[in-house]
């Protein structure tokens, strides 16, 4: 099955710095890629997502990036700001079909 | 946009009772609901996927005959936690998806086994 990985665990930036937060995955038949955005005890929000079709997707201040053939994907926040603050987690899977996450990446941006 | 809503937000219970938390899509039918369930500071770990009218699938290592699902109609599954222990205590998530679109949660079940 489907086996992501998540890196790094946890991050610190300074407020007005990039983001960046990299997952790959296993199975070659996954075609679709979302990010969350998770507050303590609240549910998962998505971010932004991206198809296998396409290699780069942005949506303001949040980017993300696929390399089908190394299996990696990416995600890019520019000018973070304190409440960019949260844990943030990668999923994989194929479209329609069960996601599986990463371990999920605390993002702390300082002030 | 599409909304996922779960009950009970929050629920306590002594352990060997059990307990039942609805799933329900609220503007949307969904054939297919996924249960999750995140430890403190873990990751969503898929538990188990839910088809409406027929079995549940469960992931390897989760115990069906513990975790009853039910998914009687287009807009509700139904996760029951039956003889719940301590260990048991989590937080539970629902999610289903509208057709072409991105997978929407539930709010989320925090259950605490006392």
């Amino acid at each position: 099955g489907e086996n992501v990985e998540q890196h790094p665990s946890t991050l610190s930036v300074q407020e007005g710095d990039s983001a960046v937060i990299k997952c790959t995955y296993s199975d070659s038949a996954s075609n679709y890629f979302p990010w969350y955005k998770q507050e303590l005890g609240k549910r998962p929000q998505l971010i932004i997502d991206i198809r296998s079709n396409v290699g780069e997707k942005k949506d303001q201040r949040i980017a993300v990036t696929l390399n089908k053939t190394a299996k990696h994907f990416s995600l890019h926040i520019t000018e973070t700001q304190p409440e960019d603050s949260a844990v943030y987690f990668c999923a994989a899977s194929i479209y329609g079909n069960k996601l599986v996450f990463g371990a999920g990446t605390i993002l702390r941006v300082k002030s | 946009g599409a909304v996922v809503s779960q009950h009970p937000s929050w629920v306590i219970c002594k352990s060997g009772t059990s307990v039942k938390i609805e799933c329900r899509s609220l503007d949307f039918q969904a054939t297919t609901m996924f249960w999750y369930r995140q430890f403190p500071k873990q990751s969503l770990m898929l538990m188990a996927t839910s088809n409406e009218g027929s079995k549940a699938t469960y992931e390897q290592g989760v115990e069906k005959d513990k975790f009853l699902i039910n998914h009687a109609s287009l807009t509700l599954s139904t996760l029951t936690v039956t003889s719940a222990h301590p260990e048991d205590s989590s937080f539970y998530i629902c999610s289903a998806r509208p057709e072409q679109r991105e997978a929407f949660f539930g709010q989320g079940t925090r259950l605490t086994v006392v």
